[in-house]
């Protein structure tokens, strides 16, 4: 059974730092992985979407990576804003028709101003 | 592209009450999913339609059903509600294009039980 874990719970840095959070899951025979943020009471909005075949994605001043043979992903954040406030949450999927995401429990990113 | 809408946004209910919740996928999205977001289990696949057949289902009692119509809009059911049952209830559409799946989510309904 996959199971997505992702440290830490909750961060709280100044404006301007750069940051990592960590994803790890289970079972390396993943299709793709998912980095997601969720604002208070809101949906889920994609940020980065990795397939196994790769190793980091870009958008802006965020990138992500994936080991999959160690089971891990990282999101970096540059430069933080008081925008960038919320929780991400990192999800994979096993794909062959089966693309159900298994979700971490998040972490809750906090910018102080 | 419109992303993906749910309907209704909020629903009160009380114990032994049914209700529906719908969701409309991004235009030319052939799957829908359904997931249940609670404080303490996170967020949890419910099931997946996909032209109009449940092609996957998660592990939740058989009061939580859905459907699919040929439009690809989707409808969520769940019956003889019960207090666990509160939590913000996720639609995400998905496609498939070269290889690539990325699941799009709507902001979701909020379902309280009393």
């Amino acid at each position: 059974k996959q199971e997505v874990t992702q440290i830490p719970a909750a961060l709280s840095v100044p404006e301007g730092e750069n940051l990592v959070l960590n994803c790890s899951f289970t079972d390396s025979a993943i299709y793709n992985l998912q980095w997601f943020r969720q604002d208070p009471g809101k949906g889920l909005t994609s940020l980065l979407l990795i397939q196994s075949s790769q190793r980091e994605q870009t958008s802006g001043r965020l990138n992500a990576s994936l080991d999959k043979s160690s089971g891990r992903s990282t999101l970096y954040i540059a430069a933080s804003q008081p925008g960038d406030s919320a929780t991400y949450l990192c999800a994979v999927s096993l794909g062959g028709s089966n693309y159900k995401l298994t979700f971490g429990k998040g972490t809750l990113l906090t910018v102080n101003p | 592209k419109a992303g993906v809408t749910q309907t209704p946004r909020y629903l009160i209910k009380t114990r032994g009450q049914q209700v529906t919740l719908s969701c409309s996928p991004i235009s030319g999205h052939r799957s829908v999913s359904w997931y249940q977001q609670t404080p303490g289990q996170g967020l949890q696949f419910l099931f997946e339609y996909f032209s109009e057949t449940q092609r996957n289902k998660g592990n939740f009692p058989g009061r939580f059903s859905g459907r699919q119509f040929s439009n690809s809009r989707s409808e969520m059911n769940v019956s003889t509600l019960e207090l666990g049952d509160s939590a913000l209830y996720l639609c995400a559409s998905s496609y498939e294009l070269a290889g690539v799946y990325e699941q799009f989510f709507g902001p979701g309904t909020r379902l309280t039980v009393l």
